[in-house]
């Protein structure tokens, strides 16, 4: 059980344009998914928690303009990355969890790579 | 807010033997579980084992197992019996419940040696 799904699992895009990355928990309500950011060799790093009908809340430094998340229902959330620029190349993560008190379950990623 | 310490970049352990990964973390509240997650090639990220920190008692699973030493803020991993499959990124990773995030940990990559 705990199965979280993230597509696409690649995708390459040009300069200017938006991609949407989408989220699911597949086999339970995610009340709370949160959106992670990882560089090549380095750890993971927290870009906003989203939960269920309201909005997301951003960490310091991301611009919540660039990255918009949508979370609008107990088994979606998505991340459109707007206007992407080569910089916003990188591997996307998701993850959920099912309470307050659950693990969180990732999704497999998204690489995202923008020419 | 919440740091979290790995000090070790990588280490490595002949197959069938036991090792140790260190981690410190720092927080002001006292109401966090703590977790150990591990992200082979494959860059997806699988749980290993959690401990709740009002728990005195440390968390094992089978092979797994933590050494959690609340005074100190401490939270290391032990694989015992290494297997080929351990070889990962392994991030530690404390979740305050009032700040309701996971932070995870700079990562400790480790190569199992056959």
């Amino acid at each position: 059980g705990a199965v979280v799904s993230q597509h696409p699992s690649w995708v390459i895009c040009k300069s200017g344009t938006s991609v949407k990355i989408e989220c699911r928990s597949l086999d339970f309500q995610a009340t709370t998914m949160f959106w992670y950011r990882q560089f090549p060799k380095q750890s993971l790093m927290l870009m906003a928690t989203s939960n269920e009908g309201s909005k997301a809340t951003y960490e310091q430094g991301v611009e919540k303009d660039k990255f918009l998340i949508n979370h609008a229902s107990l088994t979606l959330s998505t991340l459109t990355v707007t206007s992407a620029h080569p910089e916003d190349s990188s591997f996307y993560i998701c993850s959920a969890r099912l309470t307050v008190n659950s693990p969180l379950h990732f999704g497999n990623g998204t690489r995202l790579t923008v020419t | 807010a919440q740091t979290v310490t790995q000090s070790q970049p990588e280490m490595s352990v002949q197959e069938a033997e036991t090792v140790t990964l260190s981690c410190t973390y720092d927080t002001s509240e006292s109401d966090y579980y703590l977790f150990w997650y591990k992200q082979p090639p494959s860059r997806q990220m699988i749980l290993v084992i959690r401990q709740e920190a009002y728990k005195q008692q440390n968390a094992t699973e089978n092979r797994f197992s933590v050494n959690f030493q609340k005074a100190a803020k401490s939270f290391s991993l032990k694989i015992s019996d290494s297997q080929l499959g351990d070889a990962a990124m392994y991030f530690c990773a404390p979740f305050v419940q009032g700040a309701q995030k996971l932070v995870f940990g700079q990562g400790t990559r480790l190569t199992i040696n056959p």
